[in-house]
């Protein structure tokens, strides 16, 4: 399986700190990427990162790959009760075009 | 920007009934996708699509599950004889030629009673 298993499963954080996820993979990948999900709603992309990049910015965000660990981390900086969400890393995989695999994800609670 | 869109955001179908779900991709992609996530679980893989024709599946789509591409725009899913543990969340999604990056639609509920 080449899935994306993140951790921690759930995160629990004060408002203004700073909240981490990690992701590993197993097989080779083209690129990895982050998306975001509130409870019960669609899946919104956060971040890709190539295979050929170390680290991302993106806002608060901040993505970094490894891949000789196969491993990538999200950290999100001065967090705000509306990051209260489900953060999934996702690899790609072909199947006549390439397909996501999504981890298990990681849920993130904020307290305001 | 353009953006994948699915319709309708919510359906709610009695056990053995058909649903269709529809999914309109970005028009210059080539390749389509169906996914499935439980409510709570992870996002999973159901099939992919081009050139008319199923590229890959897994394991969950079985007979009851079909795909098509009726017109030049829209790309189905349809569930034959739906079964409560079909309820879940299904996105679509498509790609360019070439390209490892998929773009999702905000998915359909589905809801089997």
């Amino acid at each position: 399986s080449q899935q994306g298993e993140e951790d921690p499963q759930a995160l629990s954080i004060q408002e203004g700190e700073n909240a981490t996820m990690n992701c590993s993979y197993k097989t080779s990948i083209n690129n990895l990427q982050w998306y975001r999900q509130n409870s019960g709603r669609g899946l919104v992309h956060l971040i890709l990162i190539r295979s050929n990049e170390r680290e991302k910015h993106s806002g608060r965000l901040r993505v970094t790959l490894d891949t000789s660990k196969k491993s990538s981390s999200l950290l999100i900086t001065a967090s705000r009760a509306a990051d209260t969400a489900s953060y999934f890393c996702a690899t790609d995989a072909w199947a006549g075009g390439f397909k996501t695999i999504f981890g298990a994800g990681t849920r993130l609670f904020v307290k305001a | 920007e353009p953006e994948v869109t699915q319709t309708p955001s919510h359906q709610v179908t009695q056990m053995g009934q058909e649903v269709i779900l529809r999914c309109v991709p970005i028009s210059n992609h080539l390749y389509f996708y169906w996914y499935r996530q439980i409510l709570g679980q992870k996002v999973e893989f159901l099939v992919s699509f081009y050139n008319n024709e199923i590229s890959e599946k897994s394991e969950i789509f079985d007979d009851q599950f079909s795909v098509e591409r009726p017109d030049g725009s829209n790309f189905t899913l349809k569930i034959r004889s739906t079964k409560l543990e079909d309820s879940a969340m299904y996105f679509c999604a498509s790609s360019q030629q070439g390209s490892t990056e998929a773009f999702f639609g905000q998915g359909t509920r589905l809801t089997v009673v």
